[in-house]
């Protein structure tokens, strides 16, 4: 079976300063996506970045980057100097290739307050 | 380029009702699929539809159905609605025929059953 699990629920923290919020799946197929999507309280998931199981080159955006290990099946993704406009919502997301098509499975979410 | 548009934005239902949520998809996007969003249960995959026809469904009962028409636009029809059914639906649309693709999400319809 096919799980994310995202363990930190709720992540406070104070402007400027970095955050890592994790992400650990479970899947017994070779070829798969993974996702981050962030949530504002307006309710869009907003996409940030795909990744897919042969690639696990760490990639990095602006403040945002991202580590994907496959070794510990971990998908983490660190926010430097954060900044009150990244409070919102995050998940991570699973997708596989071969059957799933376009289905994404979501970890529980963790809810990133960024305080001034 | 516009993005997912989703309407209504807002309902409310009585349980027992039924309801129509609509989803237009990003220009040139074929694949469709249908999320519903609980406190309790997070977000969950209901269905996805591509050149109209159903090819995945997630672990929802029969009251829940959907579809495609050619200019890809989607519905979803929540029959007999429950209590439960009182959710953010999501619409998301993906422009490739595989799996995998990055999908844009609209902003949702939230239902309210009461």
């Amino acid at each position: 079976a096919q799980k994310v699990t995202q363990a930190q629920t709720e992540i406070s923290v104070v402007e400027k300063e970095d955050v890592t919020l994790d992400c650990v799946y479970e899947t017994r197929d070779t070829t798969y996506y993974l996702f981050w999507y962030k949530q504002p309280p307006s309710g869009e998931l907003v996409f940030l970045i795909r990744r897919n199981s042969f690639d696990e080159q760490n990639e990095i955006s602006g403040r945002y980057s991202w580590n994907f290990q496959k070794s510990t099946s971990s998908f983490n993704f660190t926010i430097t100097a954060s900044q009150v406009v990244d409070s919102a919502v995050y998940f991570c997301a699973l997708s596989l290739s071969f059957g799933g098509y376009n289905k994404l499975i979501f970890g529980a979410g963790t809810r990133l307050a960024v305080h001034p | 380029k516009a993005g997912v548009t989703q309407t209504p934005r807002y309902l409310i239902k009585t349980r027992g009702q039924q309801v129509t949520l609509s989803c237009s998809p990003i220009s040139g996007h074929r694949s469709v699929s249908w999320y519903q969003q609980t406190p309790g249960q997070g977000l969950q995959f209901l269905f996805e539809y591509f050149s109209e026809t159903q090819r995945n469904k997630g672990n929802f009962p029969g009251r829940f159905s959907g579809r495609q028409f050619s200019n890809s636009r989607s519905e979803m029809n929540v029959s007999t609605l429950e209590l439960g059914d009182s959710a953010l639906y999501l619409c998301a649309s993906s422009l490739a025929v595989a799996g995998g693709n990055e999908q844009y999400f609209g902003p949702g319809t939230r239902l309210t059953v009461t």
